[in-house]
Formats: structure tokens, C-alpha cells, sequence
């Protein structure tokens, strides 16, 4: 167990439609991070949030938004949902930039 | 463009049968190399982290090395539960961000 949580575990919607992915961090840690893996991309870098600041985007979609919250929770709103979505999205946490990041168990996703 | 390649992309091997993977990286500004585990539908669980050229690290039946190009996973004697997708990641100061490859899929059988 890394210490870090998302909810829920799986989620299934309907193209054109939103959702939010919730993570809570381990204890200490002020950085967040949001990644996409789907089978044919790897993990993919979306966004990464430092004691609710936004510090680094990767390769994050327009209809993709983040936040941290002050008690360092995460939250990650995906709209106008697609089939090409579909994957899981895990939430990592590391006390700064450039530390060894802790993964949570991830969301999947699945847009039908 | 930073990039960061790992080869195999899968390897079976025999139990006891030891190995190594590799991970190259062309990153300016290297601050890390890390390397993690996922099993199939988990998140990624954290082995080692190494910051310089000479670096070792070990646990259990895995060693970690760097060079100035590329770094190294050696598993010694392996077991079936040593399956698994291993990934790197190279930290690069200028973007903030980790880079990963797309990882080695390793199949230990008994």
C-alpha cells in the first residue's frame, strides 16, 4: 500500500459526459500528479500540482481540468467524454519535484 | 525531444535464470532515474531511485545501476512472482516532469 487513495476504483459512462477522479496523497506529501495509461500510449504525464499550485503540464487535454485542494486532496474533471478516453488515470504524490513519486491504485475509466 | 527507451519489451525467462533490463535515456538535466514494478490493472510501486553515473542500489534479487547513458535492472535467480512490467522514468529539472518508458514485460516460469 503506497499511502496514496483514489476513488472510485471504476467508472463507466457515456460519451459526452463528465467525471471526476478523486485522489488523496500520502501524508507529507505536497505534490500531486496525474498520468493516463491506456494500452497503446504507456503512462502519460497530464499534470502535476505543488501545495495547490499548478507546477508542470504535460500532455493534457483542453476538456481535461485539475485542482488541489488545501487539505491537498486532488481532483481531476474530465468533459465531453470520448471513447478514446477510456483508460486508467492514476494519481502519484511525492514530498517535491524531482522525488520518488508514490502511486495510488488508479480509476479506470471506461467511455461506452 | 527527451526520451526515454527500454529494451526488451518482454523477456521470459526460467526460474534462476537471471538477466538484465535496460533503460536508455537521452534527457538533458538528468535529476533521477527511477525505476518501478506494475503488476496488470495496479498502479506503478516504486524500486529505486538513482542520481548518478556509478550508482547501485539493491533489494532483494534486484540491482539497479546507472551510467551516463542508460541504466540497468539485474535480476539474480528470478521467481515466478518476479513477473511483472518493469518501467523507468528519467526526472528532467527544466520540465518537472517524469518521462517514462514503455516498459519490459518479464514472465518468470517455474
Amino acid at each position: 500500500d503506497s499511502g496514496v487513495t483514489q476513488t472510485p476504483k471504476h467508472l463507466i459512462t457515456a460519451t459526452g459526459q463528465r467525471v471526476t477522479l478523486r485522489c488523496s496523497p500520502r501524508s507529507g506529501d505536497l505534490s500531486v500528479y496525474w498520468y493516463q495509461q491506456s494500452l497503446d500510449q504507456g503512462l502519460q504525464f497530464l499534470i502535476q500540482y505543488y501545495n495547490g499550485e499548478e507546477r508542470a503540464k504535460g500532455n493534457i487535454l483542453e476538456r481535461f481540468s485539475a485542482q488541489q485542494f488545501p487539505d491537498l486532496h486532488s481532483e481531476l474533471n474530465l468533459s465531453s467524454l470520448e471513447l478514446g478516453d477510456s483508460a486508467l488515470y492514476f494519481c502519484a504524490s511525492s514530498v517535491s519535484s524531482g522525488n520518488e513519486q508514490f502511486f495510488g491504485p488508479g480509476t479506470r475509466l471506461t467511455v461506452l | 525531444e527527451d526520451q526515454v527507451t527500454q529494451s526488451p519489451e518482454a523477456l521470459r525467462l526460467q526460474e534462476g535464470e537471471s538477466s538484465s533490463l535496460n533503460c536508455s535515456y537521452t534527457v538533458s538535466g538528468l535529476r533521477g532515474l527511477f525505476w518501478y514494478r506494475q503488476d496488470p490493472g495496479k498502479g506503478p510501486e516504486f524500486l529505486f531511485t538513482l542520481y548518478s553515473a556509478g550508482e547501485e542500489k539493491e533489494k532483494e534479487r534486484l540491482k539497479a545501476t546507472l551510467t551516463k547513458k542508460e541504466s540497468f535492472l539485474h535480476i539474480t535467480a528470478p521467481k515466478p512472482e518476479d513477473s511483472a512490467t518493469y518501467l523507468c522514468a528519467a526526472y528532467h529539472t527544466g520540465f518537472q516532469k517524469l518521462v517514462f518508458g514503455t516498459g519490459t514485460r518479464l514472465l518468470v516460469s517455474p
